[in-house]
């Protein structure tokens, strides 16, 4: 499968505990994208990679939150101190840089915080 | 703000029905248009992107059409089938990242 994978696909963990995700994207795409959906809501934007540099983050991304792409291929997302509003489906994208508004998904990592 | 709406929220069809959803997104600025299907534990699946006013697509038994300047896009299901059941998200570019609309979950019902 050459699509986008993310791991875990479901972790449960305690508020307070730190978690990561992995997303790794189509291989010879060069943007990654990270996204939030939470119960009732559509998908929000929280940041994006150029190769390894992050070039935008949202509001939504508090400093609990910190993402890397070190070498331009797979990404993590860590968050710390995990809060039960942080509860989401937290979803990966790539595409090219020349056909950006064409997003490919991954399936997801649900987040529950208990 | 850039702000994609879509309607229903739900819809529940019998088997056969066609059935339609809308979306509406800020006609200024405006880049290019997604449909998206999501069935549970899958990735979203792009359906369509759009770019153009009056551009109309179709994928079997799916299309959708699209209005660039009054800013709102139509998604067609001719006969529903069971396997359509999915949600359906919108999504406008804009400024490098997708803005979505809530989705629209469509049960069909055998």
């Amino acid at each position: 499968d050459t699509g986008v994978s993310q791991d875990p696909r479901h972790k449960i963990t305690k508020r307070g505990q730190n978690v990561t995700f992995r997303c790794d994207p189509i291989s010879e795409h060069n943007r990654l994208y990270w996204y939030r959906q939470t119960l009732g809501q559509g998908p929000e934007f929280l940041t994006y990679f150029q190769n390894e540099a992050q070039l935008e983050k949202s509001r939504l991304l508090s400093d609990r939150f910190s993402a890397e792409r070190p070498k331009g291929s797979f990404s993590t997302l860590e968050i710390q101190r995990t809060e039960q509003g942080d509860s989401a489906m937290y979803l990966c994208a790539s595409s090219l840089v020349g056909s950006a508004y064409e997003q490919y998904f991954g399936p997801g990592t649900r987040l529950t915080v208990t | 703000i850039l702000n994609v709406e879509q309607s229903p929220q739900s819809l529940h069809v019998q088997e056969g029905d066609s059935t339609n959803f809308t979306c509406s997104f800020p006609s200024s600025n405006f880049y290019a248009l997604h449909w998206y299907r999501w069935e549970t534990a899958k990735s979203p699946e792009a359906l369509f992107v759009m770019t153009l006013n009056g551009d109309e697509k179709k994928k079997g038994r799916i299309s959708a059409t699209l209005n660039t300047k009054e800013g709102y896009s139509y998604l067609y299901i001719k006969g529903s089938q069971p396997e359509d059941s999915a949600t359906y998200l919108c999504a406008s570019y804009n400024t490098d990242k997708l803005i979505f609309g809530t989705g629209t979950r469509l049960q069909v019902f055998p």
